[in-house]
């Protein structure tokens, strides 16, 4: 079946560095979307992404972040300058339209220093 | 905003004891309610989806329905497998772009 996959699936990073966070959503998908789950806390909605821009993004998704498709099967999130309270796990999802249901990948766990 | 709770937090079955678990929303112009599963470590995994009151939804020994303010996720004759943590998430109309409003989930575990 398919499946979303994201790497790496743990990234250590030191406090004010850049990190990007990598997902293949399922192929024939197109619409994509990132979500964060702090340990302990709800899942969080970062932002939707259709047809290479930004459908919609959360108050959490500020200018230190950034979405990017790349190419034909990837879809990236950069975070520009990490601060501690980035640590969490990352979860990328695609989708076929906006009502139907996201399949997630496994998640990056995202560890700031 | 858009809000969903979930309860109970967690939930102790012996195998075989059938329950269910509860989801409120509150929602404007709902266009669906989901279902997912979430094993320790691992990402949310899709169960259902419904999109209006009185639709149900069924695989294997789970039963997902939907009223005006609250979905149910029945478990019947549940089995050790079964335990894990079950989100529900709204998805709101409107100006909305397929975000989903996340429940904090229900911490299943099922005896043998």
């Amino acid at each position: 079946e398919p499946e979303v996959t994201q790497t790496p699936s743990h990234q250590v990073t030191q406090m004010g560095q850049e990190v990007i966070l990598r997902c293949v959503p399922i192929s024939n998908h197109l619409y994509f979307y990132w979500y964060r789950q702090i340990l302990g806390q709800k899942v969080e909605f970062l932002v939707s992404f259709y047809n290479n821009e930004i459908s919609e993004k959360s108050e959490i998704f500020d200018d230190q972040f950034s979405v990017e498709r790349p190419d034909g099967s990837n879809f990236t999130l950069k975070i520009r300058s990490t601060k501690l309270e980035d640590s969490a796990m990352y979860f990328c999802a695609s989708g076929t339209g906006y009502n139907q249901p996201q399949h997630f990948g496994d998640g990056t766990r995202l560890s700031i220093l | 905003e858009d809000q969903v709770t979930q309860s109970p937090e967690a939930l102790r079955l012996q195998e075989g004891e059938s329950s269910s678990l509860n989801c409120s929303y509150t929602v404007s112009g709902l266009r669906g309610l989901f279902w997912y599963r979430q094993d320790p470590g691992k990402g949310p995994e899709f169960l259902f989806t419904l999109y209006s009151a009185g639709e149900e939804k069924e695989k294997e020994r789970l039963k997902a329905t939907l009223t005006k303010k609250e979905s149910f996720l029945h478990i019947t004759a549940p089995k050790p497998e079964d335990s894990a943590t079950y989100l529900c998430a709204s998805n709101a109309g409107g100006t909305s772009y397929g975000k989903l409003t996340f429940g904090q989930g229900t911490i299943l575990t099922v005896h043998p």
